[in-house]
């Protein structure tokens, strides 16, 4: 199975200030069809997860453009440009680019 | 607007069955791919399975391979997840999801699966 591996394991940020986390894979994520299989969901308390990044980069729709995907490959990143209250949650990476489709353990977020 | 509703979740004894369905609403299933996912506190979110649009295919987890059948009824808007031999380790929160080009972009809430003596 494809390993996903986040780090860190949680983080606490000022609002205002950037945040990023990073995923890595261990085996690429760019599929033969040229796409890159590598998703970011944000899940908030009590919710079930929301899907914030597709194909690594590409924002979902109305996802504040604050957020940002990079990376290709086995590794990857998600920033956060200026972190808000509303963002506070745990991200999981996703790579649907081999079954079984896995997830990352997580990362948790923490608004000061 | 896009809802999937997760219903049949419940207590069940280690070796029993039940089955989960899902309700969609807000679009037309049978243009989608269907998929379960769960999620324990021991092992995150974990993808189950998953139907191709008109029921001909599926696809599993291994370690439910043989014990979960992934279903759907287009006509009633509605995919379904058979679980039998229940073991305490499937205990956990299973969501029904959309999968377009492989993301999931829409969740149900999902439906609580115990399995305990």
């Amino acid at each position: 199975d494809v390993v996903m591996t986040q780090t860190p394991h949680s983080l606490s940020v000022t609002p205002g200030q950037p945040a990023s986390i990073s995923c890595k894979s261990t085996e690429t994520l760019l599929d033969r069809d040229g796409t890159t299989y590598l998703f970011w969901y944000l899940q908030k308390p009590g919710q079930p997860p929301q899907l914030l990044i597709s194909e690594a980069f590409n924002r979902f729709s109305g996802v504040p453009d604050r957020f940002s995907g990079s990376g290709s490959g086995t590794d990857f990143t998600l920033k956060i440009s200026r972190v808000e209250a509303e963002d506070s949650g745990v991200y999981y990476c996703m790579q649907g680019v081999r079954l079984p489709w896995t997830f990352g353990h997580g990362t948790t977020v923490e608004i000061k | 607007e896009v809802q999937l509703v997760e219903s049949g979740g419940d207590l069940v004894q280690p070796g029993g069955s039940l089955t989960l369905s899902c309700t969609a609403s807000g679009f037309t299933l049978s243009d989608y791919w269907m998929t379960w996912v769960r999620q324990t506190p021991g092992k995150g979110l974990e993808w189950v399975a998953n139907i191709n649009r008109d029921g001909s295919a599926r696809q599993y987890l291994d370690s439910v391979k043989g014990r979960f059948t992934i279903s759907r009824d287009n006509t009633k808007n509605s995919v379904f997840l058979q679980l039998s031999s229940l073991r305490v380790e499937d205990t956990a929160i299973y969501y029904c999801t959309r999968p377009p080009g492989r993301r999931f972009d829409y969740w149900g809430r999902g439906a609580l699966v115990t399995v305990s003596s």
